[in-house]
């Protein structure tokens, strides 16, 4: 199994921030990384697929990089519908889930 | 657009089987790959499977020995069966189509659905 690892795994900051969350696979990967945002009581929603590409409807403020092993999710400056839980996704072998990072206000 | 939407019993007891379907509207389940996610009361997500509109499916190996995915194209439905349930199976259960573009990611995602295990 190919596991991932998120971190932090909760962090707070402010409305306007620069914030970047990290997700680490235990082998390499390629671009077979996917972030979502989950909002309490809601499913998840698809914000960045293949490491980089940002899904239709999704504001630019949110971007993804990354390869192999090491991916990062950056959010340029914090909006309050921001406030969420981040999951990254990988699907190289099998599909795993990163255990969420929950982003919460300062 | 399209939409997802679980369905199934709220309650499951110990040793038997939990049965959801993901109905599929506003669009064919055609050509897509469809998955089950559930997600343990304030816990993260895990995959249990995927199933192609052809039938061909794909498990999580942690749960393959129980798990059961369908496809019934005729009323746009994909369904879960998951047997000899406990408690650490109480989760929400959603339903999500799965692009499959090199590697595979969920882009629609039905509501989920609450599924309690317990006697």
């Amino acid at each position: 199994d190919i596991q991932m690892t998120q971190s932090p795994s909760s962090l707070s900051a402010s409305v306007g921030d620069r914030v970047t969350i990290t997700c680490r696979a235990s082998q390499s990967i390629s671009s077979s990384l996917n972030w979502y945002q989950q909002k309490p009581g809601k499913a998840p929603n698809l914000l960045i697929y293949a490491a980089s590409s940002l899904q239709s409807g999704v504001p630019s403020r949110f971007s993804g990089s990354g390869s192999g092993t090491d991916f990062t999710l950056t959010i340029s400056s914090l909006q309050p519908e921001d406030f969420a839980t981040y999951y990254c996704q990988q699907s190289h072998i099998t599909i795993t889930f990163g255990q969420g990072t929950r982003l919460d206000i300062k | 657009q399209v939409q997802l939407q679980e369905s199934g019993p709220g309650l499951v007891k110990p040793s038997e089987t939990l049965s959801l379907t993901c109905t599929v509207s506003g669009g064919s389940i055609s050509s897509y790959y469809w998955s089950w996610i559930r997600q343990p009361p304030g816990k993260g997500l895990e995959w249990i499977g995927y199933i192609y509109y052809s039938g061909s499916t794909n498990y999580n190996p942690s749960l393959k020995s129980r798990v059961t995915i369908s496809v019934d194209t005729s009323k746009n439905q994909f369904s879960l069966k998951l047997n000899s349930v406990t408690a650490a199976d109480t989760a929400v259960f959603y339903c999500a189509r799965t692009i499959r573009r090199y590697h595979y990611y969920m882009d629609v995602w039905g509501k989920g659905t609450t599924v309690t295990v317990s006697s």
